[in-house]
């Protein structure tokens, strides 16, 4: 069984500009979450998608979002990059419900300049 | 939903049992207790989950008291390939979501 797939692997952007990632869960899960991890502020939880619904929002901008498709894949955008977006971003499937393990992608490691 | 405690760091030599103890006063009725391991650039790896006293598997142990406000990892002879950050999580409750801390850094030297 394929794992979870993370595209771009690296991303290199220019501040204002606008970013959209991917990932594609493991056959049959439903559940997305994206996380961000920086040196300074670890690893934080973005948002979870569930059949096609945003179930959980971290504290985030609005500038970033996301949107899960009815194949269970999932895309976040960030508009007007800063500095500050300049991290890994993991992107975790679950089969379901809650208490499932998660799996995580490798990562897209995005570069604010 | 409030992170857990656990030590910033650890060493170890190659061959030992490292347990790594973790604190979570306030724990849910309904949350399960997650252990994750990372390596650099990478996503965390599941490693173990439990409710209650003791669950092993072919990687960890898992030991979580009656009164659940703490639990120990067990990692029995640890590799050089076992350096990574551990992160203990709260799994439950009224959302899905992973609360990371910011783990327990595990370095095992030769």
């Amino acid at each position: 069984k394929a794992g979870v797939t993370q595209t771009p692997r690296y991303l290199i952007k220019t501040r204002g500009q606008q970013v959209t990632l991917s990932c594609s869960p493991i056959s049959g899960h439903r559940s997305v979450s994206w996380y961000q991890q920086t040196p300074g502020q670890g690893l934080q939880f973005l948002f979870e998608y569930f059949s096609e619904t945003q179930r959980n929002k971290g504290n985030f901008p609005g500038r970033f979002s996301g949107r899960q498709f009815s194949n269970s894949r999932s895309e976040m955008n960030v508009s007007t990059l800063e500095l500050g977006d300049s991290a890994l971003y993991l992107c975790a499937s679950r089969q379901g419900e809650m208490n499932t393990e998660a799996f995580f992608g490798q990562g897209t490691r995005l570069t604010v300049v | 939903l409030a992170k857990t405690t656990q030590p910033i760091s650890m060493d170890s030599y190659e061959g030992q049992e490292v347990n790594i103890t973790c604190s979570h006063n306030n724990i849910a009725t309904n949350d399960y207790i997650t252990w994750y391991q990372q390596f650099p650039s990478q996503g965390p790896r599941f490693i173990i989950q439990g409710y209650k006293t003791k669950v092993t598997n072919e990687v960890a142990s898992l030991f979580i008291p009656a009164d659940r406000k703490s639990s120990t990892l067990s990692l029995p002879r640890v590799s050089l390939s076992d350096t990574a950050v551990y992160y203990c999580l709260r799994v439950g409750g009224a959302t899905n979501k992973l609360i990371f801390g910011t783990g327990t850094l595990l370095a095992v030297q030769p």
